[in-house]
């Protein structure tokens, strides 16, 4: 069964620091794999995707992450964080075959930015 | 371009009572998923309509259910609502078809308290 683990439950980082967000998944084939935002009150924004090729993906807001296949990680990074970017994140995989269509959602790391 | 929409915005029910939350999708987008995201966790996967059928279902009990309707808007109905049931109750709606995944747009949610 597919599954997402972010062992981060909350991270702090200052202003213009970098950033990274881990995510584990557990899926037998390739997966389609996602990284969400979520700012409060707000309902979940694509950062990226990976679905094959490049491992290494460019999304929206400055923000990149790599594909590792023998690590099953998929891990999200910032060279340097805005105090905007507050919010809770989601790794996400996608499945295909019977359960093409839903997404099994990591338990989400939340992320403050001191000033 | 008109986004997902949810309504209402927050809902209190009492145990037993019963609930329907609607989403509206995305211009020209035919299918709709439901998420529940319970407090601290990550969205869990309830159901999928597209053509106005069922097309996938999580581990939610039956009495989660749902319509869709020839304008792909949707209806999350649950009957006889417990505690648990408590949680932001997000919509998503892709357009299928789109090799290798369908993006998933996320609507803002429906906060539901049940006391």
């Amino acid at each position: 069964a597919q599954s997402v683990t972010q062992p981060d439950i909350h991270i702090t980082v200052s202003e213009g620091a970098s950033l990274e967000l881990r995510c584990n998944y557990s899926y037998g084939a390739t997966p389609y794999l996602f990284w969400y935002v979520q700012s409060p009150g707000q309902g979940l924004q694509l950062l990226l995707k990976y679905f094959s090729g490049d491992t290494l993906v460019q999304g929206i807001k400055g923000f990149e992450a790599e594909f590792k296949r023998s690590q099953s990680s998929f891990n999200l990074r910032k060279p340097s964080v805005h105090w905007s970017d507050a919010a809770e994140y989601f790794c996400a995989v996608g499945a295909g075959g019977s359960t093409l269509g839903r997404l099994y959602f990591g338990r989400g790391t939340q992320l403050t930015v001191w000033p | 371009e008109t986004g997902v929409t949810q309504s209402p915005t927050h809902l209190i029910k009492t145990r037993g009572q019963q609930v329907t939350l609607r989403c509206s999708s995305q211009s020209g987008h035919n299918t709709v998923s439901w998420y529940q995201q319970a407090l601290g966790q990550g969205p869990q996967f309830i159901f999928q309509y597209y053509r106005e059928e069922e097309n996938g279902r999580g581990n939610f009990p039956p009495r989660f259910s749902g319509l869709q309707f020839p304008n792909y808007s949707s209806e999350l109905n649950v009957n006889a609502l417990e505690l648990d049931d408590s949680a932001l109750y997000l919509c998503a709606s892709s357009l299928p078809g789109q090799k290798p995944y369908n993006e998933q747009f996320f609507g803002p949610g429906t906060r539901l308290t049940v006391l």
